[in-house]
């Protein structure tokens, strides 16, 4: 089945240590998204990719960065977690020919002890 | 400003009766609006959408939604809840003019709870 997958589903890391979270997709949409939750808030973007196309939202903290080396992948990278930093993370793609509907991962959630 | 209120945190009905999840919206030109519901460390899962067209939308497991221009309402509703239809639900709102990539906004969401 087409899906979006995020790995691992649970991600334990240290104060100020380098995480890096994964994403793929086999829907082969041309947007893809992070986004962050914490304790059944609101989801917050982070930023989003259109195709190779970065779009960083004004208010992500420069410790969030992202790469994404092709279409099914993108990788959200933490540089220096804080404890702040806990939180759900979220992917989502959208198709091209259905801008409006984002499709969601099952997320991956981020301890920082 | 451009936002999505919801303002019930909780909404809690038994099982068979009608259930109804309020939104309202806050933004400049045509919405596109949205519902969401996500289970427990679950991602979000789309519901519904109105974009254009019959103001009453149909989704996905019996939910519906009504635009109303006027109110600035999109409730989800549904007719006979299910006790596996406990969730948060988020409504989410597209921002115009935001080029070809599709970015929400979402509200605060309402945790239903269906009981026996």
């Amino acid at each position: 089945d087409a899906m979006v997958i995020q790995n691992p589903r649970y991600q334990v890391t240290q104060f100020g240590k380098p995480v890096t979270l994964s994403c793929s997709q086999t829907l082969n949409h041309n947007v893809m998204y992070w986004y962050q939750q914490k304790s059944s808030q609101a989801p917050k973007l982070l930023f989003h990719y259109y195709d190779k196309d970065f779009n960083n939202e004004a208010d992500t903290p420069d410790n969030f960065q992202s790469r994404r080396p092709n279409t099914s992948f993108c990788f959200l990278d933490i540089r220096s977690p804080g404890l702040g930093d806990a939180a759900m993370y979220l992917c989502a793609t959208s198709n091209p020919g259905d801008q409006e509907t984002q499709y969601f991962g099952p997320g991956t959630r981020l301890l920082v002890l | 400003a451009q936002s999505v209120a919801q303002p019930e945190d909780q909404v809690n009905v038994a099982e068979g009766n009608p259930l109804t999840v309020k939104c309202t919206y806050s933004v400049s030109g045509n919405p596109y609006l949205f519902w969401y519901v996500q289970y427990p460390n679950r991602g979000l899962q789309f519901l519904l959408k109105y974009i254009t067209g019959d103001n009453l939308v149909k989704g996905s497991y019996g939910f519906e939604a009504e635009f109303n221009k006027s109110q600035t309402s999109f409730h989800l509703k549904k007719p006979s809840a299910l006790v596996s239809d406990s969730a948060l639900y988020f409504c989410a709102v597209r921002l115009p003019n935001t080029g070809t990539a599709s970015k929400l906004t979402f509200g605060t969401g309402t945790r239903l709870q269906v009981t026996l």
